[in-house]
């Protein structure tokens, strides 16, 4: 009963590589979404799938690109990493009905970011 | 602008105290609100839903529409509540805004 599955955990990159957090959900949701958290900040959207086949900016996108691939996976890229970036990245999932639906976000583990 | 406020970053109690958790919102409308916590080393899970009207661990939320806020209460706080807790308001578009989060130590 894997649930949301995010990798990688852990990764280190320096200013300016590239890199995509894969993530994957087995619950036959529609939407999915990629957060990151900061102290203080708490979580932050930056993209999110309502459905297969869109995706739609959250608060802070600037800097990620995401690809829904498939109704199970959905990708954030970071094309040219800054320290900024540097955060824990949570991927959820979430199966709405008509305006409200439950509410429910199911979410990964999250993956740690460092970016030199 | 439309936001989510949790005053608190940080919430110390000693067990069996009450506690209260803070949420105010500055959104139009009802929007529909949500409480979900982050225990250690565990995944971030819902804990209540306002529209459920529900007490999930002894812990329940009123929306005060007057006040604007939907502030979480427990009144024995156990060791086992301390996490990070976030209220997270839905106003449309199928995703959720979540607050800056409070974490509640429950001191023995």
């Amino acid at each position: 009963n894997a649930g949301v599955t995010q990798t990688p955990k852990f990764q280190v990159l320096k200013t300016g590589q590239s890199m995509t957090l894969q993530c994957a959900q087995d619950m036959n949701h529609n939407s999915m979404y990629w957060y990151r958290q900061d102290p203080g900040m708490g979580l932050r959207l930056i993209y999110y799938s309502a459905s297969e086949g869109t995706t739609d900016k959250g608060e802070v996108p600037n800097g990620y690109n995401v690809s829904r691939l498939n109704k199970r996976e959905f990708s954030l890229r970071l094309e040219s990493a800054a320290p900024s970036q540097t955060s824990v990245y949570f991927c959820a999932s979430s199966d709405w009905e008509g305006n409200l639906g439950t509410g429910e976000l199911f979410f990964g583990e999250g993956s740690r970011l460092t970016v030199l | 602008a439309q936001r989510v406020t949790q005053p608190e970053k940080l919430l110390s109690v000693f067990k069996g105290a009450p506690v209260e958790l803070k949420c105010n919102y500055s959104y139009s409308g009802s929007p529909e609100l949500f409480w979900y916590v982050q225990y250690s080393r565990q995944r971030l899970q819902l804990l209540l839903r306002h529209i459920s009207r529900e007490s999930i661990k002894g812990f329940t939320a009123d929306l005060n529409k007057g006040e604007t806020s939907f502030h979480l209460k427990k009144p024995f706080a156990q060791e086992e509540d301390s996490a990070m807790y976030y209220c997270a308001p839905y106003t449309g578009r199928r995703a959720l805004t979540f607050g800056s989060g409070t974490r509640l130590q429950v001191q023995p």
